[in-house]
C-alpha cells in the first residue's frame, strides 16, 4: 500500500542553525501539506502546497519557513535559523485532491533544538 | 481559539466493550470530518471519515456518527480490542481555504484485556 515517507525520523540541531526536513508523498496525490505537533499539544497546520506554489499558511509559518518540490518526488519543508520553539514533531501529509478527500500522513521527524 | 474540542484526554474500556470517543465542533462550515489514530512516534493513521450530508459511516468495527445540529462526532468501536489503545485524533476539514485540517486534543483510549 503506497504512504508517505519521511527523513530523517529524528534531527538533532543547534539554535540557529538551518535544517530540512524531507517528505515523500504518495506518488499520485497532488496536494502536500506540512503539520507540527509541539509536545503535548494538538497537530497543528503549517503549509498547503498545489502545483509547485504556496496555497495557504498559517501563521506559524513565518519567514523562517519555506517549502520546496525540488524534483517529482520530493516535498521539503526548510527552516531557516530554528529556535527553541521549533522543537516538535513535524508531520508531512498528502492528498489525491482537496475537498473531503483525504490527506494520508507520514511517519513524522521529531525535531529538537538545543 | 478551539475549533475542534476533544473533551476527554482519556479513555479506559474493557476489551470487548464498545468505546465512545467524542468531538465537538465550532464551525458550521466544516464538511467533512475524520478520526485518525496515532501510535507515539508515529504519524497519525486514517481511521474513518464522514461528509456532511451523511449522519453514520461505517467500516468493520468502527462507526462514525454525526450531529450537525449538535455540532458533535462521535467514534464508535465495537467490539475494542487491546490493539485499539492508542491516541484518536477528531480532525475536520476546514473549506475556507485548501481544506486544511483542524484537530482536536486527542483522546487516549485503553482497552484493557
Amino acid at each position: 500500500e503506497p504512504e508517505v515517507t519521511q527523513t530523517p525520523s529524528h534531527q538533532v540541531t543547534q539554535m540557529g542553525q538551518e535544517v530540512i526536513l524531507r517528505c515523500v508523498p504518495i506518488s499520485n496525490h497532488l496536494y502536500f501539506y506540512w503539520y507540527r505537533q509541539i509536545l503535548g499539544q494538538k497537530v497543528e497546520f503549517l503549509v498547503s502546497f498545489y502545483n509547485n506554489e504556496i496555497s495557504e499558511k498559517s501563521e506559524i509559518f513565518d519567514d523562517q519557513f519555506s517549502v520546496e518540490r525540488p524534483d517529482g518526488s520530493n516535498f521539503t519543508l526548510k527552516i531557516r535559523s530554528t529556535k527553541l520553539e521549533d522543537s516538535a514533531m513535524y508531520f508531512c501529509a498528502s492528498s489525491e485532491s482537496v475537498a473531503a478527500d483525504t490527506q494520508y500522513f507520514g511517519p513524522g521527524t521529531r525535531l529538537t533544538v538545543l | 481559539d478551539q475549533q475542534v474540542k476533544q473533551n476527554s484526554p482519556s479513555l479506559s474500556v474493557q476489551e470487548g466493550r464498545i468505546s465512545i470517543l467524542n468531538c465537538d465542533y465550532t464551525n458550521s462550515m466544516f464538511d467533512y470530518f475524520l478520526w485518525y489514530k496515532k501510535y507515539p512516534a508515529e504519524g497519525p493513521t486514517f481511521l474513518i471519515s464522514i461528509s456532511s450530508i451523511k449522519d453514520k459511516n461505517e467500516d468493520g468495527r468502527f462507526t462514525v456518527f454525526l450531529n450537525k445540529s449538535a455540532k458533535h462526532l462521535s467514534l464508535h468501536i465495537v467490539p475494542s480490542q487491546p490493539g485499539d489503545s492508542a491516541v484518536y485524533f477528531c480532525a475536520a476539514s476546514d473549506p475556507s481555504g485548501t481544506y486544511k485540517y483542524i484537530f482536536g486534543t486527542g483522546t487516549r483510549l485503553k482497552v484493557l484485556a
